[in-house]
């Protein structure tokens, strides 16, 4: 089946400008996680979600970040307001389960804020 | 909270030398993931360890797993061109996976 689809591969935003990132899971993956990478850096974790449990947003850097995943399926990232540190690679991964199941990472999204 | 030490950083290795990632936890994990990201491109699933002094291989990659479950490396013999990229390892942290910095191998034809 399909993997972990992101879009888009690619954004260049203004700072200040809001942006929405969208990460599309494998079906029937339950779990679903945002990380960051800055270039040359490790994974950042951002934010967690598990069926219809409350996420766990314990990793967002700010109140500028939010996310929401609808249905059990799509995820959405958001940043308001953007700066210039939050350049960087947003991936998404989703997992059967959670911290025993592999994760699947998507291609992920280049965020620039020029 | 469960921390994930990777080292090192940075290897580089003639193409046909061998190669050596160590993991280091605080904590003892029930498993740990190893997981290979191309330059460019995302992080994919290598394999999982569980059982306390496991040793798994795939090809010229061999993976071990700690007697005490704390530690963990990946060695690749004869490291080819196609080795390039970084490799990180994975506890399960309380159930959001703690990714170690990784290590980027390069290899020198």
């Amino acid at each position: 089946g399909a993997g972990v689809s992101q879009s888009p591969s690619n954004k260049v935003t203004e700072k200040g400008k809001d942006v929405e990132l969208r990460c599309d899971p494998i079906s029937g993956h339950t779990a679903l996680y945002w990380y960051r990478q800055s270039l040359g850096q490790g994974l950042e974790f951002l934010i967690y979600f598990q069926g219809n449990s409350a996420p766990d947003k314990s990793g967002l850097p700010s109140d500028r970040f939010s996310a929401e995943r609808t249905g059990g399926s799509v995820s959405t990232l958001t940043i308001q307001r953007t700066q210039q540190e939050d350049s960087a690679v947003y991936l998404c991964a989703s997992s059967q389960t959670d911290r025993n199941s592999p994760l699947h990472f998507g291609n992920g999204t280049r965020l620039t804020v020029t | 909270g469960q921390q994930v030490m990777q080292i090192p950083q940075y290897q580089h290795v003639q193409e046909g030398e061998d190669f050596t990632t160590y993991c280091n936890s605080s904590t003892t994990l029930s498993n740990i993931q190893w997981y290979k990201q191309r330059p460019g491109g995302h992080p994919v699933f290598l394999i999982q360890l569980v059982k306390s002094g496991e040793v798994k291989k795939q090809k010229r990659l061999t993976f071990q797993f700690g007697e005490a479950k704390k530690n963990s490396s990946l060695h690749i013999t004869a490291t080819q061109t196609t080795d390039v990229g970084t490799y990180f390892c994975a506890g399960p942290g309380s159930y959001i996976p703690t990714f170690g910095r990784g290590t980027s191998l390069i290899v020198h034809p």
